[in-house]
């Protein structure tokens, strides 16, 4: 089956510092891959996207991309800002799974002035 | 992008009780609309997927007798929390992907956290 893992949180940071969330993943099939965001008090939002392998996606400062050799999918944003505190899911869907999202166990972020 | 809605954004409710919750997509047509709940600082976990015109079908270990989807138009579906108990109180969360997307873009509606006392 399909699943997601990525690294646990908090994850505490200062301002201005270098973010990375690990992110791996096995599925079956030719995975798509998503960084959603929560911010607290709001529901999800897609940060970025990859729909195949070596494509980087980026959004908002932060970047990903797609390695199918390692099966990973790392967010990373070299400057972190207090505004970009929330939680950070990494997810998956695959082509036998038309819309169904298996997300990671998501990895709260907290930046602190 | 689009824009999924769900009301109410918060419920508490007598154990016992029924809870209705709506998830809207306010400018795309949903044929497919999908039900999470997301437990304190815990993931998203899938539990159902809602199909216009047709019965949803439920992730293994969901009781469908317990959740009662209905999704009654291209931009309306409904959970029904049939005789809530303190157990159930939770976050639940819907979402639409949009027709015609080759990655399977979601959008996510804001949620409804039901506290059932």
């Amino acid at each position: 089956g399909n699943s997601v893992t990525q690294m646990e949180g908090p994850v505490t940071l200062s301002e201005e510092a270098f973010l990375t969330i690990n992110c791996t993943y096995t599925a079956t099939g030719y995975p798509s891959l998503f960084w959603y965001v929560q911010y607290p008090g709001e529901g999800l939002q897609l940060l970025l996207k990859a729909t195949k392998a070596d494509d980087k996606g980026s959004n908002k400062g932060f970047e990903a991309t797609y390695r199918k050799e390692t099966t990973s999918f790392h967010l990373e944003k070299g400057s972190v800002q207090v505004s970009d505190s929330a939680v950070y899911f990494c997810a998956l869907s695959t082509t036998d799974s038309w819309g169904k999202l298996q997300f990671g166990a998501g990895t709260q972020v907290v930046v602190t002035p | 992008g689009a824009v999924v809605s769900q009301h109410p954004s918060r419920v508490i409710c007598k154990s016992g009780t029924s809870v209705k919750i709506e998830c809207r997509s306010l400018d795309f047509q949903a044929t497919t609309m999908f039900w999470y709940r997301q437990f304190p600082k815990k993931s998203l976990m899938l539990m159902a997927t809602s199909n216009e015109g047709s019965k949803a079908t439920y992730e293994q270990g969901v009781e469908k007798d317990k959740f009662l989807i209905n999704h009654a138009s291209l931009t309306l579906s409904t959970l029904t929390v049939t005789s809530a108990h303190p157990e159930d109180s939770s976050f639940y969360i819907c979402s639409a992907p949009t027709s015609g997307r080759i990655y399977n873009e979601q959008f996510f509606g804001p949620g409804t956290r039901l506290t059932v006392l």
